[in-house]
């Protein structure tokens, strides 16, 4: 089952309102998670990185006053779209690590189901 | 650089056959992980199957197999058995060092299964 839950699976907002896409860890904790964009056929790109109780670390070219990411508990991490703009729709999707495994299931970066964003 | 090239954009195989798909990477770290990566229409990312830089064993989970050519760099994955299922995009990842869980994708091989 699903480990990792992202919400809302898609959103169809205005030009200019802001969107907010939550994930979140179901029954393990993440002190990080990742939160990464798709545009139509191409591959994942990281955005930024979510830590908790501390600010994000953003990757180059990625807009922080555009894209608020907020870490507030052990559970859940936020990503605001601010002032959508047609130029943001796009595929987003979080990942995080389940603590504790062993191996391979250590290895395991668990994803969203993501979340299809289009900015009218 | 790139750092992950998947050198097939689509790939065809018909039901029951094995196909591979192919993934190079580019590091200059010791330590390094790789993923392998499904996903379906539907958008999700399902993990198939990780190869880390120090197993001398190639990675396999069920369908799934990596040949991993550390000296070649290389990471293809091998899905024995093709299911139509198994039609989806799929992504090679890699983790550079030990202390970050951040990856870095290739550009995808969508797999098409046939009957």
């Amino acid at each position: 089952g699903a480990v990792v839950s992202q919400h809302p699976s898609w959103v169809i907002c205005k030009s200019g309102t802001s969107v907010k896409i939550e994930c979140r860890s179901l029954d393990f904790q993440a002190t990080t998670m990742f939160w990464y964009r798709q545009f139509p056929k191409q591959s994942l790109m990281l955005m930024a990185t979510s830590n908790e109780g501390s600010k994000a670390t953003y990757e180059q070219g990625v807009e922080k006053d555009k894209f608020l990411i907020n870490h507030a508990s052990l559970t859940l991490s936020t990503l605001t779209v601010t002032s959508a703009h047609p130029e943001d729709s796009s595929f987003y999707i979080c990942s995080a690590r389940v603590p504790g495994g062993t191996g391979s299931l250590n290895e395991k970066l668990f994803f969203g189901s993501g979340t299809q964003l289009s900015v009218l | 650089a790139q750092k992950i090239t998947q050198t097939q954009p689509g790939m065809f195989v018909q039901e029951k056959e094995a196909v591979t798909l192919d993934c190079t990477y580019d590091t200059s770290d010791q330590s390094y992980g790789l993923f392998w990566y499904k996903q379906p229409s539907s958008g999700e990312m399902i993990f198939l199957i990780y190869q880390g830089s120090y197993d001398e064993q190639n990675a396999t989970e069920g369908r799934y197999s990596l040949n991993f050519q550390k000296a070649r760099k290389s990471a293809n994955l091998v899905i024995s058995a093709s299911q139509l299922g198994d039609s989806a995009m799929y992504f090679c990842a890699m983790r550079e060092g030990s202390n970050t869980d951040k990856l870095i994708f290739g550009t995808g091989t969508r797999l098409q299964v046939f009957p």
